[in-house]
């Protein structure tokens, strides 16, 4: 049963182009939804987060997309560079738990 | 500051045999989890821990024990080793919930088990 899912399991950019990652989920009782991003041979780590009461937010480069009625949000990376070339988690919480998705394996190309 | 440490970083086990990752945050997070991440899936949460003498279930509990007698260390024990348990492990903590923005998990860099 997955709650959370990312169904593009990779995605080539070319640098300087806008990368856009989505995620799907199936439970509206989520209440925060969170992007981690991860490297290899590294722990993931938080990149942005968004309120189940909010629409956007944004954080620099990053912005993530909330779209409730459909359950599914995405995350935006403009201008994306080589170095945003990982594997981005999406998340989703209820109480003190986080469910995570597959990821999707973002190649940034220069 | 360290962080959330894990070790160890790879370790070969022999179906059967037992043994205890370490985890280790010295950030005075109350919070800290296991996570297990498989190939192609996402991370699942095996146990956590909301405070010091404090553990609960995960997704994913079965095969694996923990403890947490301090805010600093979160151990995670596996008594007979079973092919299933090949993974890639990563330990976890927060202050307080992982949702809050500033406050997210902080993963440590993970303890590669394979069991044959």
């Amino acid at each position: 049963d997955q709650q959370v899912k990312q169904n593009s399991p990779s995605l080539s950019v070319q640098e300087g182009r806008i990368s856009i990652l989505n995620c799907d989920y199936t439970n509206s009782m989520f209440d925060y939804f969170l992007w981690y991003k991860k490297y290899p041979a590294e722990g993931p780590t938080f990149l942005i987060s968004i309120s189940s009461i909010k629409d956007k937010n944004e954080d620099g480069r990053f912005t993530v997309f909330l779209n409730k009625s459909a359950k599914h949000l995405s995350l935006h990376i403009v201008p994306s560079q080589p170095g945003d070339s990982a594997v981005y988690f999406c998340a989703a919480e209820r109480g003190n738990k986080l469910v995570f998705g597959a990821g999707t394996i973002l190649r940034v190309k220069s | 500051n360290a962080g959330v440490t894990q070790t160890p970083k790879f370790r070969i086990l022999k179906i059967g045999q037992s043994m205890t990752l370490q985890c280790a945050q010295d950030m005075n997070h109350n919070y800290m989890y296991w996570y297990r991440q498989d190939p192609g899936m996402g991370l699942k949460l095996i146990y956590y821990s909301v405070g010091a003498g404090i553990t609960d279930k995960g997704e994913v509990p079965n095969g694996y024990n923990v403890s947490r007698s301090t805010t600093e260390d979160f151990p995670l024990r596996l008594e007979l080793a079973a092919p299933s348990q090949t993974s890639v492990y990563f330990c976890a903590s927060s202050y307080p919930t992982p949702s809050s923005y500033n406050s997210p998990l902080h993963f440590g860099n993970g303890t590669r088990l394979t069991v044959t």
